[in-house]
């Protein structure tokens, strides 16, 4: 399995980012994993934002749970990521994984797209 | 949420030497800690889940152990390639899952 962010590199404060995560390998649909975005700003650590299970239903960060969707996309093999109402702090490298659904850790992970947030 | 505090921030060593990491939790997740290796300008990779289980094909000079609040990652003989930061992160108390901040594995 491989995972392929993409999206805008630059965002305007105030507005939505919004990012693909292409998946390789495997069916977003089927195995019993979660699909996962973090995120991590320049020169610090990791950030988890939130999953989504192979059924479709999610769960996301109690301090992002207000701004964030994730969804998929079968036909395309596609998990996408939304954050609304973005700031300069949303500024970071998003990363898109494949968390294992019994255990939980991250085993696949994307090479990563840069989001910077700025007017 | 559980609190990862990784100790220390920066660890230098020297190649062929043996590197000692720690991380602590805020509260006890029990066994439900992984280990990642992140270099510059890369995705992390995957070392140890379970606390003590390597990943597919990571070598066995990394090995991690603990349990409970306290952990550590030891690297046995550090190779040119080892020279990383590494992350803990907790999959014990959802939500959320938390990584603690990383160390800095330089070379002395």
């Amino acid at each position: 399995v491989q995972l392929q962010e993409s999206g805008p590199g630059l965002v305007k404060p105030s507005q939505t980012l919004s990012l693909t995560c292409t998946v390789s390998g495997g069916s977003i649909r089927s195995g019993s994993y979660y699909w996962s975005w973090i995120r991590q700003p320049a020169g610090k650590g990791l950030e988890w934002i939130g999953r989504m299970y192979t059924s479709g239903s999610t769960n996301y960060h109690p301090s992002l749970e207000s701004r964030v969707t994730i969804s998929g996309d079968t036909s395309k093999n596609q998990i996408s990521l939304k954050l609304t109402s973005v700031t300069a702090a949303d500024t970071a490298v998003y990363y898109c994984a494949r968390e294992d659904q019994i255990l939980n850790f991250l085993d696949v992970w994307g090479q990563g797209t840069t989001v910077i947030v700025s007017s | 949420e559980i609190v990862m505090t990784q100790s220390p921030a920066t660890l230098s060593v020297s190649p062929g030497e043996r590197a000692t990491l720690s991380c602590r939790a805020s509260q006890s997740v029990s066994s439900n800690l992984a280990w990642y290796q992140q270099k510059p300008g890369q995705a992390p990779r995957l070392l140890i889940y379970n606390a003590s289980t390597r990943a597919t094909r990571i070598p066995s000079r990394f090995s991690g152990s603990g349990s409970g609040t306290e952990f550590t990652l030891t690297i046995s003989s550090l190779q040119s390639e080892d020279f990383a930061v590494y992350y803990c992160q907790q999959y014990h108390n959802w939500p959320p899952w938390t990584f603690g901040q990383g160390t800095k594995v330089e070379v002395k």
